[in-house]
């Protein structure tokens, strides 16, 4: 259980186009889902939560019109990179987190999309 | 905000030795800490979390550790096997929100 799906796994794009991100939970409802970026040898860092039916909201730093997320359905996100540039290459994760009622939600992760902007 | 210390960040142990890793956390609000395993090119996956109002947790060689007064918690994998290496991150969240802070990662090496 607790399957999350990202689609693509790798993506090389040239540099001024615009790359869609699929995030998926497979056998669960996701409220939210996050979306994160990760950088060779470092830790996860978040770009923004998104919440069903609602606007995203992005962390300190996340430029909301280059990074756009859209969360139509309780089982799929998407990310948007726009007018990618090279800076913009690296790691983007996904997560999904049912709500538990437990005041903490656990949040389960794909596989990631490296993304590579030429 | 939260802010998460990890240590050590590289670990090497032996096959069948013990692995230590801990992680420190600053907002007393936080009561949800997972730990997630990522392997090269993958994606994180949670192999263990503990909430609050549990002081430990064990799950067959994993176990965690949790101290609310100190405000830190511990991963232990006992018995450490080649396919336990990975970078392993610990994370916080506060109460009602989702929001994970993670920690900066631990790189442990199982060598035969």
């Amino acid at each position: 259980g607790a399957v999350v799906s990202q689609h693509p796994s790798w993506v090389i794009c040239k540099s001024g186009t615009s790359v869609k991100i699929e995030c998926r939970s497979l056998d669960f409802q996701a409220t939210t889902m996050f979306w994160y970026r990760q950088f060779p040898k470092q830790s996860l860092m978040l770009m923004a939560t998104s919440n069903e039916g609602s606007k995203a909201t992005y962390e300190q730093g996340v430029e909301k019109d280059k990074f756009l997320i859209n969360h139509a359905s309780l089982t799929l996100s998407t990310l948007t990179v726009t007018s990618a540039h090279p800076e913009d290459s690296s790691f983007y994760i996904c997560s999904a987190a049912p709500w538990t009622g437990q005041g903490g939600e656990t949040q389960y992760f794909g596989p990631g999309t490296r993304l590579l902007v030429l | 905000g939260e802010n998460v210390e990890q240590h050590p960040s590289t670990l090497s142990v032996q096959e069948g030795d013990s692995a230590v890793i801990k992680c420190t956390y600053s907002d007393s609000a936080s009561n949800y800490f997972p730990w997630y395993k990522q392997e090269l090119g993958k994606g994180p996956q949670l192999i263990i979390d503990i909430r609050s109002n549990v002081g430990e947790k064990k799950d067959q060689r994993i176990a965690v550790t949790l101290n609310k007064t100190a405000k830190h918690f511990s991963l232990h994998i006992t018995e450490t096997q080649p396919e336990d290496s990975a970078v392993y991150f610990c994370a916080a969240a506060p109460g009602t929100a989702s929001k994970l802070t993670f920690g900066t990662g631990t790189r442990l090496q199982v060598t035969l």
